[in-house]
């Protein structure tokens, strides 16, 4: 099995960018989580979703972002107009019910 | 609501001796209990789980996590560390009353182990 794939792994871009970042969750995984790492705050959630449903988008910073999971194995994270604060990495995981999660091995994102 | 405290930013601990990484949480009803390690410039990774059953949980590259309901606590311990386990690890919870999947993680402890 190929794990949690995300793409890009780096993403450099300027400010007032559009930025999306993929993910494609383990083959019958029905949850998938995006989080945020940055060294200030930490491991945020940022959103996720059940059978491709999105459940708790409380995370999500700002109406910037958006998410979607157009089907079962691809999902993406956009952020449109990005910030130099939206420098982070981003991280996708997926899980079947019960189980423990799968990261992906996340995307670096810088804003200029 | 479900939370998880790491009260350590840093552990030190030399190589060869007994390491201990702590962490608590809380939940409404019982809980699903997990860690994580994460090494740099990698996405987190998987190192056990209680779920259920015996208090002692044996995972993965020798660590093991001891599930203390009366203490609602969940530490990591290795019998005798190594400079290789020096990597940044994350406690997280699921509250078994979730409907979801969503696990609450806790803010990291920096294992350094030094030779």
């Amino acid at each position: 099995d190929a794990g949690v794939i995300q793409s890009p792994r780096h993403e450099v871009t300027e400010m007032g960018q559009e930025v999306t970042l993929r993910c494609k969750p383990i083959s019958g995984h029905n949850s998938l989580f995006w989080y945020r790492q940055t060294m200030m705050r930490g491991l945020e959630l940022l959103i996720y979703f059940n059978n491709n449903v999105p459940i708790d988008d409380s995370g999500m910073p700002e109406d910037r972002f958006s998410a979607k999971m157009p089907n079962a194995s691809f999902s993406t994270l956009k952020i449109q107009p990005s910030e130099p604060r939206d420098s982070a990495v981003y991280f996708c995981a997926s899980s079947s019910v019960g189980d423990e999660q799968f990261f992906g091995p996340g995307t670096r994102l810088t804003v200029l | 609501a479900q939370s998880v405290a790491q009260p350590e930013d840093q552990v030190n601990v030399a190589e060869g001796n007994p390491l201990t990484v702590k962490c608590t949480y809380s939940v409404s009803g019982n809980p699903y209990l997990f860690w994580y390690v994460q090494y740099p410039n990698r996405g987190l990774q998987f190192l056990l789980k209680y779920i259920t059953g015996d208090n002692l949980v044996k995972g993965s590259y020798g660590f093991e996590a001891e599930f203390n309901k009366s203490q609602t606590s969940f530490h990591l311990k290795k019998p005798s560390a190594l400079v290789s386990d020096s990597a940044l690890y994350f406690c997280a919870v699921r509250d078994i009353l979730n409907a979801g999947n969503m696990l609450t993680f806790g803010g990291g402890t920096r294992l350094m182990v030094k030779p």
